[in-house]
């Protein structure tokens, strides 16, 4: 257990709708990272926020958005869902920016 | 070309072999990563290494800046070793932004 915790584990919905996933960090991690891993793409870095500011953004569509709180945990907003978003969403925590990253479960999205 | 490469892509073993899985990437980086994936998809990250060697029970990492490789062995191997291993490069100047290899599918045999 890497002290990380993602809700929902698994959200099936509708091409077009919008979801919300969760992330809480570690006790004591500023750092919130959010990765897809799909089948045809494998893992890309898609944003991260230290202690409630954005720091990087990798290949995050439009489409999607993120924010991190004040108490540390981060939300992922994707809207106007495609068939193609259908991956596995990871949340990963550090204590900083250039430190090991702790994975959460993930998140098991399915568009039909 | 990816910035980061894994060979093998698959891997078969018996128990008790020992196993390497080699990495290279071509940018300059600040650290290097190996995380292990399960097959209910979990990832634990086993090595942030930047130089030299890193050992954690039977796994060891390696890393030779100068040639942009790194190297992870398995000594003893265990069906319960039986994961994809993955690459992951922290490239200099954004070293928050982990840029991954595609993965090698490890296999361990009893």
């Amino acid at each position: 257990d890497s002290g990380v915790t993602q809700t929902p584990k698994h959200l099936i919905t509708a091409t077009g709708q919008r979801v919300t996933l969760r992330c809480s960090p570690r006790s004591g991690d500023l750092s919130v990272y959010w990765y897809q891993q799909s089948l045809d793409q494998g893992l890309q870095f898609l944003i991260q926020y230290y202690n409630g500011e954005e720091r990087a953004k990798g290949n995050i569509l439009e489409r999607f958005s993120a924010q991190q709180f004040p108490d540390l945990h981060s939300e992922l907003n994707l809207s106007s869902l495609e068939l193609g978003d259908s991956a596995l969403y990871f949340c990963a925590s550090s204590v900083g920016s250039y430190n090991e990253q702790f994975f959460g479960p993930g998140t098991r999205l399915t568009v039909l | 070309k990816n910035e980061v490469e894994q060979s093998p892509q698959n891997l078969t073993a018996q128990e008790g072999e020992f196993i390497t899985i080699n990495c290279s990437y071509s940018v300059g980086i600040s650290a290097l990563h190996w995380l292990q994936q399960h097959p209910g998809g979990g990832i634990v990250s086993l090595f942030m290494l930047s130089s030299g060697k890193k050992k954690h029970g039977r796994l060891i990492a390696t890393i030779n800046i100068q040639e942009k490789h790194s190297s992870l062995h398995i000594t003893a191997s265990h069906p319960r070793d039986s994961a994809v291993y993955i690459c992951a490069v922290s490239p200099s100047g954004s070293a928050r932004q982990l840029t991954f290899g595609s993965g090698t599918q490890l296999t361990v045999l009893p």
